[in-house]
């Protein structure tokens, strides 16, 4: 069965980065039929998705936070992160790894989530 | 961006009742739209995925239907364990966006 698990600092001062991995088990990242991305969820709100990325390293990013995002693949790791650079408090969120079937179009499964809160 | 407008944005429901949650975009999206059940502090679970698939494991009492701009999620029969929140996702272009969920209370 397919797990993904969310790890990085749950703290990050307000303009610098965030970095957080999604290590996959139960599969391999390299499977040639699905992407791998991440999307957010501020407490309360609605969800936002960040980007995605192949195992090739093509990587398609929200237009919103493309100036500060960066996603990546590591296949020695099977693992994938994120990186979002100058956070502001609007960057606190639940962040979320997920699969991404890119021919159908949807996300399954889910890790757990990680809150990653932006402090002053 | 495609933006994609649910609703209503809350409903309230007995067991047993029969609950229907639109969505509707402000494009065509073909068939490539999905649906997820979120409970509280827990991520995100598929149910439908291009319009009207079920995902496996899914209850049959979920269902999808629509194409082009209006969609619709039906659970036939709700059950005590469907009190959540529901949200539509497009995938039919870049940005993917999420619709701003329905939350389906107990009446």
């Amino acid at each position: 069965q397919l797990q993904l698990q969310e790890s990085g600092p749950g703290l990050v001062k307000s303009s610098e980065t965030l970095s957080l991995t999604c290590t996959v088990s139960g599969g391999s990242i390299s499977d040639s039929s699905y992407h791998w991305g991440w999307i957010r969820q501020p407490p309360g709100k609605d969800l936002e998705w960040i980007g995605n990325i192949y195992f090739t390293g093509h990587a398609d990013y929200n237009p919103s936070l493309k100036s500060r995002i960066a996603v990546s693949v590591d296949m020695s790791q099977n693992q994938f992160s994120l990186k979002l650079t100058s956070v502001t408090a609007a960057d606190t969120a639940v962040y979320y790894c997920v699969r991404y079937s890119r021919s159908s179009g949807w996300f399954e499964p889910w890790g757990q989530g990680t809150l990653v809160t932006v402090s002053s | 961006d495609i933006q994609v407008t649910q609703s209503p944005s809350s409903v309230s429901a007995s067991v047993g009742d029969r609950v229907t949650i639109t969505c509707r975009a402000s494009q065509g999206l073909s068939s490539y739209l999905a649906w997820y059940q979120q409970k509280p502090g827990k991520a995100p679970k598929l149910l439908i995925h291009v319009a009207s698939n079920l995902q496996s494991g899914v209850p049959s009492r979920f269902s999808g239907s629509g194409s082009g701009t209006d969609f619709t999620l039906t659970i036939s029969s709700l059950q005590p364990e469907d009190f959540a929140t529901y949200y539509c996702q497009q995938a039919n272009s870049f940005p993917l966006t999420f619709g701003g969920g329905t939350k389906v209370e107990i009446k």
